[in-house]
Order: structure tokens, then C-alpha cells, then sequence
């Protein structure tokens, strides 16, 4: 059954931890997205990857940082550096790159709560 | 840099009331796509248009997409409870990432 799966579905941490959250597709996309969603401000990108072991920054990549060592994972980590860290994170993956015009699939999301 | 407005941000209509929501980007577009959250779920993709002036129809929803190819519109006919939730645009110029719009949230009185 191919699709796009993140865990855990909801997540809480203190202030000051750095937290990892994943993401895993077994669909044989090539391009990976993290988004941030806020009530009322739609979807931000945070990072995205073209291609293993390469990525870009999106619109908001401050205080995170990813990784792409492998075709089917990009791992996401909110840094004690981001400001306000609580939100809704949605991992999505497409075909091929950024710059393709196709769909992207998305996750069903982690909802981070930093007290 | 790119910006795609959406508006309205929310819609209430009654079940059976037809629903549009606009799309509008400060450059052209090479492609325009349409994606649905349902309430507590994650964006799916609906459809996507790439020619100017085009118009697609998925049963009771319509997409347009303008002839400047800066604008576009989603419009559903006789709204049923099954329509709640949250549709975005997203944009997308040559080789650039897609940009979403802020999404405009339907909620519909049975």
C-alpha cells in the first residue's frame, strides 16, 4: 500500500528541546517537502529535496534543519532556535522535482505542541 | 517574490448554496492547482490547469483558470455537507516552487 507516512500523529516537548519528526514515503518520489500550517496562513515551505543527499531552503527554514540521506526518508528537526514551534507539519512528496508541474502528495501530518 | 492571494479566508453558505472561492498571483503562472483539506486531514490534490482561459469540471466543481494566467476560481454547485473544508490554489511560475494561497475555509449549514 504506497503512501506517505509521519509519526507520531501529535507530539508535545518542552521549550528548549530540539525534536525530530519523520517522514517516509514508498511511493519512489524523487522531490520531499515540509510545510508548516498555522490557522488562517495557509501552507509555508520550510525545506525541500530534489534529489538524495541535496536540499534547499523553502520560505520559513529558520530554527530547522533536514536531512536527505535516503530516497524514501526526509526527517525534519525543529531546533530550540525556532520561535514558535507549535503548529500543524505536513510532509509531502512528488514525482519529480520542484520545478516539474506535478501534484504532491501529502502526509497526514504532525501536530507539534512545544509548553 | 511570488505571492498567491486567496480570498475569501472563510465561507458559510447553506447546504444546496453555491460556492466560489478566488485565486489571484502577482506574476503569471505556468500552472495553477487546486487542493482539498477536509477538517483535521491533510491537502489533497483535485486538479491542475496549465492553459490559459482553461476550464475543467470534476461533477459539481469548476475550475477556471484566467486568461492572463494570473487568476483562477474554484466554483462547486449546490454545496453538500460532503464539501466542508479548507481548498487551496497553489501556483507555480517556470521552475520555481509552487506557492500556496492562504486557503479558503467552507463550512456548510445542512
Amino acid at each position: 500500500d504506497g503512501g506517505i507516512t509521519q509519526s507520531p500523529k501529535y507530539l508535545f516537548r518542552k521549550e528548549g528541546q530540539n525534536v525530530t519528526l519523520s517522514c517516509e514515503q514508498n511511493l519512489n518520489h524523487d522531490a520531499m517537502y515540509w510545510y508548516r500550517q498555522d490557522p488562517g496562513q495557509g501552507l509555508r515551505l520550510i525545506y525541500y529535496s530534489q534529489i538524495v543527499n541535496d536540499f534547499q531552503k523553502g520560505d520559513i527554514a529558520e530554527g530547522y534543519s533536514v536531512s536527505r540521506e535516503k530516497k524514501e526518508s526526509f526527517p525534519l528537526t525543529v531546533t530550540s532556535a525556532q520561535k514558535n514551534p507549535t503548529a500543524f507539519y505536513l510532509c509531502a512528496s512528488s514525482p519529480r522535482g520542484a520545478g516539474a508541474s506535478n501534484e504532491q502528495f501529502f502526509g497526514p501530518g504532525t501536530r507539534l505542541t512545544v509548553l | 517574490g511570488q505571492q498567491v492571494m486567496q480570498i475569501p479566508q472563510y465561507q458559510h453558505v447553506q447546504e444546496g448554496e453555491d460556492f466560489t472561492t478566488y485565486c489571484n498571483s502577482s506574476t503569471t503562472l505556468s500552472n495553477i492547482q487546486w487542493y482539498k483539506q477536509r477538517p483535521g486531514g491533510h491537502p489533497v490534490f483535485l486538479i491542475q490547469l496549465v492553459k490559459s482561459g482553461e476550464v475543467k469540471k470534476q461533477k459539481r466543481l469548476t475550475f477556471q483558470f484566467g486568461e492572463a494566467k494570473k487568476n483562477s476560481s474554484l466554483h462547486i454547485t449546490a454545496t453538500q455537507t460532503t464539501d466542508v473544508g479548507t481548498y487551496f490554489c497553489a501556483g507555480q511560475r517556470g521552475a520555481q516552487k509552487l506557492v500556496f494561497g492562504q486557503g479558503t475555509r467552507l463550512t456548510i449549514n445542512p
